[in-house]
């Protein structure tokens, strides 16, 4: 079946430190989206990419979809304490959503 | 705020007890997901479904059965509960369409003694 798998599994960094996963797919995506779940909460909507090779921005969060349509990366500059928390993309290539393995971030002030 | 609901959001029952957990969604959305996820661990698909009378199995597979005879609802029930069901059940729901995110609801933390 489609696997979806994110590196790294786990990330601490320093507050003011720069982050990125990267997410890999086993089979083309028509979309790729991203979720960011808090410690003890549920997965939220950050954003979603369709067009190969798109990137897209949220303040300090940049998103971008491969050429392929088989890869993505979530890069957050300048890293802040509220970042904390387990990033997963998700990938869509019938009408299941299968999520990443996720990277939990760990922000130390 | 998503209008997706669940209930229990916590449930510690003995094993070998049937349980349903409960999904509840007023967005009117067709697709509707069930994921199990393990305390900081990744999304298991469990089950999913299209719309009214559509259930299929997910990638993960489950001993748990879902049905799905009105849209706003979607639960998950498992005949006989054991220890390895403990895990936190997740459920979602999205619009039609290529370009739809997925809301979940708070979740249900299942501990089976």
């Amino acid at each position: 079946g489609q696997q979806v798998m994110q590196i790294p599994q786990y990330q601490h960094v320093q507050e003011g430190e720069d982050f990125t996963t990267y997410c890999n797919s086993s089979t083309t995506l028509s979309n790729i989206q991203w979720y960011k779940q808090r410690p003890g909460g549920h997965p939220v909507f950050l954003i979603q990419l369709v067009k190969s090779g798109e990137v897209k921005k949220q303040k300090r969060l940049t998103f971008q979809f491969g050429e392929a349509k088989k890869n993505s990366s979530l890069h957050i500059t300048a890293t802040q304490t509220t970042d904390v928390g387990t990033y997963f993309c998700a990938g869509r290539a019938t009408d299941k959503l299968i999520f990443g393995t996720g990277t939990r971030l760990q922000v130390f002030p | 705020e998503a209008d997706i609901y669940q209930t229990p959001r916590y449930l510690v029952i003995g094993t070998g007890k049937k349980i349903t957990l409960e999904c509840s969604q007023t967005m009117g959305h067709d697709k509707m997901y069930w994921y199990q996820q393990d305390p900081g661990m990744e999304l298991h698909l469990i089950h999913y479904s299209y719309g009214v009378n559509s259930t299929e199995k997910g990638d993960l597979s489950s001993e748990s059965t879902v049905s799905r005879i009105r849209t706003e609802h979607f639960p998950l029930t498992l005949e006989s509960a054991r220890p390895s069901h403990t895990s936190q059940y997740l459920c979602a729901s999205r619009k039609t369409g290529m370009s739809t995110e997925a809301f979940f609801g708070q979740g249900t933390r299942l501990t089976v003694v």
